[in-house]
């Protein structure tokens, strides 16, 4: 079993929906979530990060935490085109220790 | 700041040749990370650095892949004799222990294909 399982889609919903991209960890020692964003042919690129349990907001993206279920989620409010891309969560137990990461999930947004 | 660089961007070699994958990370940062990326797998952490010292090679497929850091601005990772089961995106990554938890910079990746 992966430590970090996330549903590798594809996912295609039309502009202005609620995405919500989610994953599940087995390790209970991760104390750091992240989302990643990669686009086709480029390197992944940081998006939010959220430490324990919680909500956090920025802008458009919100990403939640609960470590009683081990539950990594993503939800994009108003999505654009623009936000069509391969989403990856990742988590690691802190400080510079690796990164683990989800299959990610390809999202497409429609005009 | 130029970021993370690797070369080359593409690579097609065939199988049993020698592969080297070279990375450039941010200047100051001092861990390197080495990933490879495939369809099936996703992002799978390889080896990482910490001030050129290799931490955690456990992800290292087998002998035939092997990676050094000579110096804080360089390091290579390297497959000898590669196989097409190798073909993958391999990604570079650096980061500071001061840059906050996910702080991590990734290359735009080596797109290798052995035939």
């Amino acid at each position: 079993q992966k430590e970090v399982e996330q549903d590798p889609g594809p996912l295609s919903v039309p502009e202005g929906a609620i995405v919500s991209l989610n994953c599940t960890y087995s390790n209970s020692a991760f104390q750091y979530f992240m989302w990643y964003r990669q686009y086709s042919r480029k390197g992944p690129e940081l998006l939010m990060y959220t430490y324990s349990s919680g909500n956090k907001e920025d802008g458009r993206f919100t990403a939640q935490v609960d470590k009683s279920s081990k539950y990594i989620s993503l939800f994009i409010r108003d999505s654009q085109p623009s936000d069509s891309a391969t989403y990856l969560c990742a988590a690691t137990t802190g400080g510079a220790q690796k990164l683990v990461f989800g299959q990610g999930t390809r999202l497409t947004i429609n005009p | 700041d130029a970021g993370v660089i690797q070369s080359p961007r593409h690579e097609v070699t065939e199988m049993g040749q020698e592969v080297t994958l070279r990375c450039k990370p941010i200047s100051g940062h001092d861990y390197l990370f080495w990933y490879r990326q495939t369809m099936m797998r996703g992002l799978e952490l390889l080896i990482y650095f910490n001030n050129n010292v290799p931490i955690d090679d456990s992800g290292m497929p087998e002998d035939r892949f092997s990676a050094k850091m000579p110096n804080a601005s360089f390091s290579t990772l390297k497959i000898q004799p590669s196989e097409p089961r190798d073909s993958a995106v391999y990604f570079c990554a650096s980061r500071t222990r001061d840059s906050g938890t996910g702080g991590y910079t990734f290359g735009s990746g080596t797109r290798l294909t052995v035939v």
